[in-house]
């Protein structure tokens, strides 16, 4: 167990549609990272945050907005959704922003 | 961003031969070099790591070397089990930034 909580695990919806997934680090991390990973493909970064504030933004689409919380949870919002941004979300936190990544279960959103 | 490429993209090998797998990059700043391995359906973890000042580490059967000058580092794993068999990504970190190589599938035939 990674520490790291990321719910629904499972979210199938429709064309258009919006979601938000949610994950909650692991205690004491400050950097949430949120990927995305499409079938038999790489980590593609979407989005950093630290301690509350961005800090870097990666192939983030401008209909998906993330934020984190002052208690350090973290929200990624997929808004217009396209059969293609079916795919396999990850959250991964960390302690400082050079250091190991730590990975959650990840959220499996599948558009039909 | 940082250009982040792994080799070979996939690797089988017998059982108890050792793998090595090569991961370049392009931006000199980068100073942590993590390696984390991905089984099916499941999410990545780390296996091993490496700062910029070091220029190679062992954990059991599992090694990293990282050559700065030439900007790539190197995931050996020797004796390999069919345990082994999984995606292996590297992450160099710069600054704020995770980029992830694109994967080497490793298969290790019993």
């Amino acid at each position: 167990d990674s520490g790291v909580t990321q719910t629904p695990k499972h979210l199938i919806t429709a064309t258009g549609q919006r979601v938000t997934l949610r994950c909650s680090p692991r205690s004491g991390d400050l950097s949430v990272y949120w990927y995305q990973q499409s079938l038999d493909q790489g980590l593609q970064f979407l989005i950093q945050y630290y301690n509350g504030e961005e800090r870097a933004k990666g192939n983030i689409l401008e209909r998906f907005s993330a934020q984190q919380f002052p208690d350090l949870h973290s929200e990624l919002n997929l808004s217009s959704l396209e059969l293609g941004d079916s795919a396999l979300y990850f959250c991964a936190s960390s302690v400082v922003q050079d250091s190991p990544l730590h990975f959650g279960n990840g959220t499996r959103l599948t558009v039909t | 961003g940082e250009n982040v490429e792994q080799h070979p993209s996939t690797l089988s090998v017998q059982e108890g031969d050792s793998a090595v797998i090569k991961c370049t990059y392009s931006d000199s700043a980068s100073n942590y070099f993590p390696w984390y391995k991905q089984e099916l359906g499941k999410r990545p973890q780390l296996i091993i790591d490496i700062r910029s000042n070091v220029g190679e580490k062992k954990d059991q059967r599992i090694a990293v070397t990282l050559n700065k000058t030439a900007k790539h580092f190197s995931l050996h794993i020797t004796e390999t089990q069919p345990e082994d068999s999984a995606v292996y990504f590297c992450a160099p970190n710069t600054g704020n930034q995770f980029y992830f190589g694109t994967g080497t599938s490793l298969t290790v035939i019993p």
